[in-house]
């Protein structure tokens, strides 16, 4: 069974930084592209980032460029978005979510499981 | 940037067929996703490449795709498809979303 289980949200106060981990299990990890996606209260689903199974191609959201950094660790199965430099627009609950493929063909690229979430709040 | 347009809402009857559109410029071009949302829940992906089911998703779920609309189609709809939905594409080395849409069963 495929889980994925996120983690290092929490409070933080605009400017600052935090680190997301994602640990999946249940799938070979190394094979497929994984992805950041997250949900400001009450709003729709926004992608922020997206990593293919080696690390070559990445590619971020605008709305985050430059500020978001996101790695895979495929020794230990997870996955890592580095936040730095947080606004208020960042606060939200953040999925990480496993593509169906390596990310060889981003054309046909879905999510097809998601943990459950870790909640950013950004406020001072 | 590439949109995707939904309507915010619509409410069926049990039984009922619920037809969530999904707008874009050339949609038909390419690949659409649809993903269901209950509350407090993470998204769950129910239609891939335009049409296809994964595993669990019942028959009576289908999509379709041309033109500039994509179409999440439910057939006798139950009290369990109440839930937000979102369709997904990729565009231009981003994945975007649709706005959602609230499906209320009567």
């Amino acid at each position: 069974e495929v889980q994925l289980v996120e983690s290092g949200g929490g409070l933080v106060q605009p400017g600052r930084s935090l680190r997301l981990s994602c640990a999946a299990s249940g799938f070979t990890f190394d094979d497929y592209a994984m992805h950041w996606v997250r949900q400001a209260p009450g709003k729709g689903l926004e992608w922020v980032s997206g990593i293919n199974w080696n690390s070559v191609n990445i590619d971020y959201a605008d709305s985050v460029k430059g500020r978001f950094t996101i790695s895979r660790d495929n020794a230990k199965k997870s996955l890592y978005l580095q936040m730095n430099s947080l606004r208020a627009e960042d606060m939200a609950l953040y999925y990480c979510a496993k593509d169906y493929g390596s990310g060889s063909y981003p054309q046909v690229s879905h999510f097809d499981h998601w943990g459950q979430g870790t909640l950013v709040t950004v406020s001072s | 940037s590439y949109v995707l347009t939904q309507p915010p809402s619509m409410s069926v009857a049990p039984g009922q067929t619920a037809k969530i559109s999904c707008g874009g410029h050339n949609i038909g071009s390419k690949n659409v996703h649809w993903y269901q949302q209950k509350p407090g829940q993470a998204p769950v992906l129910v239609v891939y490449k335009d049409s296809d089911r994964p595993s669990g998703i019942p028959e009576r779920v289908s999509g379709s795709n041309s033109g500039n609309t994509a179409t999440l189609t439910i057939s006798r709809v139950e009290a369990g498809d109440e839930a937000d939905y979102y369709c997904q594409v990729w565009d231009s080395s981003s994945y975007v979303f649709g706005t959602g849409t609230k499906v209320t069963v009567l």
